[in-house]
């Protein structure tokens, strides 16, 4: 089955800064989504982003398809950005999503 | 708020006992799509249904199963259950021809 690595696995930030969280992905897809589960477990739609550029107030997300890989950019983090974001990738249309480990972030005041 | 509930939030039970979870996909959404998020597994997908019908199984034990009903809401029963069951269980549904999923906001269960 298709592969999917988030990077890095933990990252601690001081509020204000800004980031970056990379999504590897071993075959074509057809859906790629970028989640965040807040502290309370709830799984929060961001983007939805199989190609091209999406931007949402502070957060940005890129996906280039051909080469396989998504990037989230969050800006002027806040420490309700804390909590982990997935990335999961759909292989055909209609399909299950495969999630990758998730990047665990975590913003000081 | 994306419009997929979950019943009960959370559930506190024991080795060997049956449970059953519930999931009320959005309005107009035919696919539902069962995950366990676990310690040591990350989420995973179990089974998915399309207007009533299974379409697709995933990593999902025999002890488990799972309906859609015609009012399109879908049950995960939950067997004989383990320690190692304990997880979140999300349910999602999609929107025919949209390609994207939402979540419910999960049921914890913990198998004591």
């Amino acid at each position: 089955g298709i592969q999917v690595e988030q990077s890095p696995p933990d990252l601690i930030l001081q509020e204000g800064a800004n980031s970056t969280l990379r999504c590897n992905f071993s075959d074509s897809v057809n859906n790629l989504q970028w989640f965040h589960q807040n502290p309370w477990g709830q799984l929060i739609n961001l983007f939805y982003i199989p190609s091209g550029t999406k931007q949402n107030g502070r957060l940005s997300a890129t996906t280039v398809a051909t080469e396989r890989y998504s990037l989230l950019y969050i800006s002027s983090s806040q420490t309700t950005d804390s909590g982990v974001y997935f990335c999961a990738v759909e292989r055909n249309a209609g399909n299950m999503l495969t999630f990758g480990g998730g990047t665990r972030l975590m913003v000081k005041p | 708020d994306s419009g997929v509930t979950q019943t009960p939030k959370h559930l506190i039970t024991a080795t060997g006992q049956r449970v059953t979870l519930r999931c009320s996909p959005r309005s107009g959404d035919l696919s539902v799509y069962w995950y366990q998020q676990s310690l040591d597994q990350g989420l995973q997908f179990l089974i998915q249904y399309y207007n009533g019908e299974e379409r697709a199984k995933g990593n999902i034990l025999e002890r488990f199963s799972a309906q859609q009903f015609p009012d399109l809401h879908s049950e995960l029963n939950l067997s004989s259950l383990e320690l190692g069951d304990s997880a979140l269980y999300f349910c999602a549904s999609e929107k025919q021809g949209y390609n994207e999923q939402f979540f419910g906001p999960g049921t914890r269960l913990t198998v004591l």
